[in-house]
């Protein structure tokens, strides 16, 4: 159990269009879920703590403006990259905690590559 | 602010030997957690081994276990016989619930694996 499953895995746009991710929990319910980004050969950076039903925690430096985050229901999380341009291309990782018990670990989905041209 | 620190941004191992990756963290929290994730070439992110901060005695999954110091702030990886599919990125975290459940990454080791 504790399948995270997150849409698309690659996507390639043209610089000034804005692109959503989704991020689903599969078999369980997630209160929080969690946004991360990561440049090549580097670490994860958080990005965003996402509640469901309010708003996004963002982390310093993340412009809310820019990265949106939806977190509508217990098992659906999106990340919309707006007006994307070529320096927002990376690799972003959505993670969910099963229920809201923080003596549970985070489970990852598989990420998604973002390129823009 | 927690902070979580890997000291060896690259590592090797001849297969069936074994290996400790280091890590050390900063935090005034008493109650916390201490993950070891592996990141393969796929970019997937699986954790491999999990430690409570009021658990003394140091977790085990199979090959993989920990040496946690918890005076010392470290929290080690040892892998035992290791193997090819072992090669991957290895990330220390941190987390606590005073932190909202929100990890901290070190900046991860590169391991490779010999045949």
């Amino acid at each position: 159990g504790a399948v995270v499953s997150q849409h698309p895995s690659w996507v390639i746009c043209k610089s000034g269009t804005s692109v959503k991710i989704e991020c689903r929990s599969l078999d369980f319910q997630a209160t929080t879920m969690f946004w991360y980004r990561q440049f090549p050969k580097q670490s994860l950076m958080l990005m965003a703590t996402s509640n469901e039903g309010s708003k996004a925690t963002y982390e310093q430096g993340v412009e809310k403006d820019k990265f949106l985050i939806n977190h509508a229901s217990l098992t659906l999380s999106t990340l919309t990259v707006t007006s994307a341009h070529p320096e927002d291309s990376s690799f972003y990782i959505c993670s969910a905690i099963r229920g809201g018990n923080s003596n549970q670990p985070q489970h990852f989905g598989d990420g998604t590559r973002l390129s823009i041209l | 602010a927690q902070t979580v620190t890997q000291s060896q941004p690259e590592m090797s191992v001849q297969e069936a030997e074994t290996v400790t990756l280091s890590c050390t963290y900063d935090t005034s929290e008493s109650d916390y957690y201490l993950f070891w994730y592996k990141q393969p070439p796929s970019r997937q992110m699986i954790l491999v081994i999990r430690q409570e901060a009021y658990k003394q005695q140091n977790a085990t999954e199979n090959r993989f276990s920990v040496n946690f110091q918890k005076a010392a702030k470290s929290f080690s990886l040892k892998i035992s016989d290791s193997q090819l599919g072992d090669a991957a990125m290895y990330f220390c975290a941190y987390s606590s619930k005073d932190a909202g459940n929100m990890l901290t990454f070190g900046g991860g080791t590169r391991l490779m694996v010999k045949p």
